[in-house]
């Protein structure tokens, strides 16, 4: 049980093009879910709360604008970077919370910006 | 807000060797304490976590302690194989306050024939 599905796995895209990447949680619901950005050989760091029915809460130095949040059912959220740049390339990951505090997470997503 | 430290950040032992790696947090309301295994591009996996209530848990040959009033956490391996190199995490979050997890820096563990 606890799946969390992300999709897709990779994109490799233009620079320019803005790019939708899924979290769902496949077999229980999440009012919360976690967005994190992960450079290589490097740790995963918090870029956003994401909440069902409300707004998300980014950490500090995330642009909002630029990393779009949204959370409109239980069992999914989405994390849009838009206008992407070469400096946006990098390993997304997901992550929600079936029950009280162990977080599970998805496959991630490597994001390759020519 | 919570900070995280984690040593060493590569470590190398011979297979059937013991592992160590600690970590220590800045924020004494942190009291959830995971670790997590990361292979090359896959997605963390929790091995093993703890909460502040108990000092010690152990899983077959896994094992993490926890000391709240030095405010640091220790991941144990023995017994250690090639299957047990990836990289590991450690992380704190205080439920209370979002389940936020911050990550330590990551050690990458290699075990050796």
């Amino acid at each position: 049980g606890a799946v969390v599905s992300q999709h897709p796995s990779r994109v490799i895209c233009k620079s320019g093009t803005s790019v939708k990447i899924e979290c769902r949680s496949l077999d229980f619901q999440a009012t919360t879910m976690f967005w994190y950005r992960q450079f290589p050989k490097k740790s995963l760091m918090l870029m956003a709360t994401s909440n069902e029915g409300s707004k998300a809460t980014y950490e500090q130095g995330v642009e909002k604008d630029k990393f779009l949040i949204n959370h409109a059912s239980l069992t999914l959220s989405t994390l849009t970077v838009t206008s992407a740049h070469p400096e946006d390339s990098s390993f997304y990951i997901c992550s929600a919370i079936p029950g009280q505090e162990q977080q599970h997470f998805g496959d991630g997503t490597r994001l390759s910006i020519l | 807000g919570e900070n995280v430290e984690q040593h060493p950040s590569t470590l190398s032992v011979q297979e059937g060797d013991s592992a160590v790696i600690k970590c220590t947090y800045s924020d004494s309301a942190s009291n959830y304490f995971p670790w997590y295994k990361q292979e090359l591009g896959k997605r963390p996996q929790l091995i093993i976590d703890i909460r502040s209530n108990v000092g010690e848990k152990k899983d077959q040959r896994i094992a993490v302690t926890l000391n709240k009033t030095a405010k640091h956490f220790s991941l144990h391996i023995t017994e250690t194989q090639p299957e047990d190199s990836a990289v590991y995490f450690c992380a704190a979050s205080n439920r209370g306050g979002g389940n936020k997890l911050t990550f330590g820096t990551g050690t990458q563990l290699k075990v050796e024939l």
